[in-house]
């Protein structure tokens, strides 16, 4: 099993440009994450989905949309790329809620905006 | 709003000295705990999770949290450090919507 992948790993955008982070889970878990990390600050919780075709604001969601068309797959979304979301992006998915939100993470894209 | 606080973004210890990180949650929180570790240019791994079977929750690598509601704590230790600890720690709770500190850069000096 290749657990959470996320596709790219790295990315260099331009201010106003576009993109979409593509996470990946072969667990059939029911819920997904996107969570970015900045220096001092932790994770911040961007989006997340508790099953399929449903989605969730998070902590930090403005500038973001994504999508959950199919269970295996989580989307994230940048439509005008600002410096702010210079981050490190990490998907993340779990069985279910509770006792059980045992989060698997991928291994992080590197996004820099400039 | 619910909230986890980490005390301490660095923490330093010698190596075989005791290893506590401090974690406090809001009481919004609903009482599912969780302890992950990073590694440099890693995602995160869970060390433990606290599952209400017990208020002492072991986990891996010879870490260990104690669940402590009338504090609204659940710290985590190891009785010996190792130079393969050097990592930063993550306290996290939630139901569905899980919160995370601010995390823990865990420093062993040799």
């Amino acid at each position: 099993n290749a657990g959470v992948t996320q596709t790219p790993k790295f990315r260099v955008l331009k201010t106003g440009q576009s993109m979409t982070l593509l996470c990946a889970q072969d667990m059939n878990h029911e819920y997904m994450y996107w969570y970015r990390q900045d220096p001092g600050m932790g994770l911040r919780l961007i989006h997340y989905s508790v099953g399929e075709g449903t989605t969730a604001k998070g902590e930090v969601p403005d500038g973001y949309n994504v999508s959950r068309l199919k269970k295996q797959n989580f989307l994230l979304g940048l439509e005008s790329a600002a410096p702010s979301q210079t981050s490190v992006y990490f998907c993340a998915s779990s069985p279910r809620g509770g006792r059980y939100n045992e989060q698997f993470f991928g291994p992080g894209t590197r996004l820099t905006v400039l | 709003a619910q909230s986890v606080t980490q005390l301490g973004s660095h923490v330093s210890v010698s190596e075989g000295a005791l290893v506590l990180l401090r974690c406090n949650y809001s009481s919004s929180v609903p009482p599912y705990l969780f302890w992950y570790v990073q590694y440099p240019n890693q995602g995160l791994q869970l060390l433990l999770k606290y599952t209400s079977a017990a208020t002492l929750v072991k986990g891996i690598n010879g870490f260990e949290a104690e669940f402590k509601k009338s504090e609204t704590s659940f710290h985590l230790t190891k009785p010996s450090a190792h130079m393969s600890d050097a990592a930063e720690y993550f306290c996290a709770g939630g139901y569905q919507k899980v919160t995370f500190g601010i995390g823990t850069k865990l420093q062993v000096i040799p």
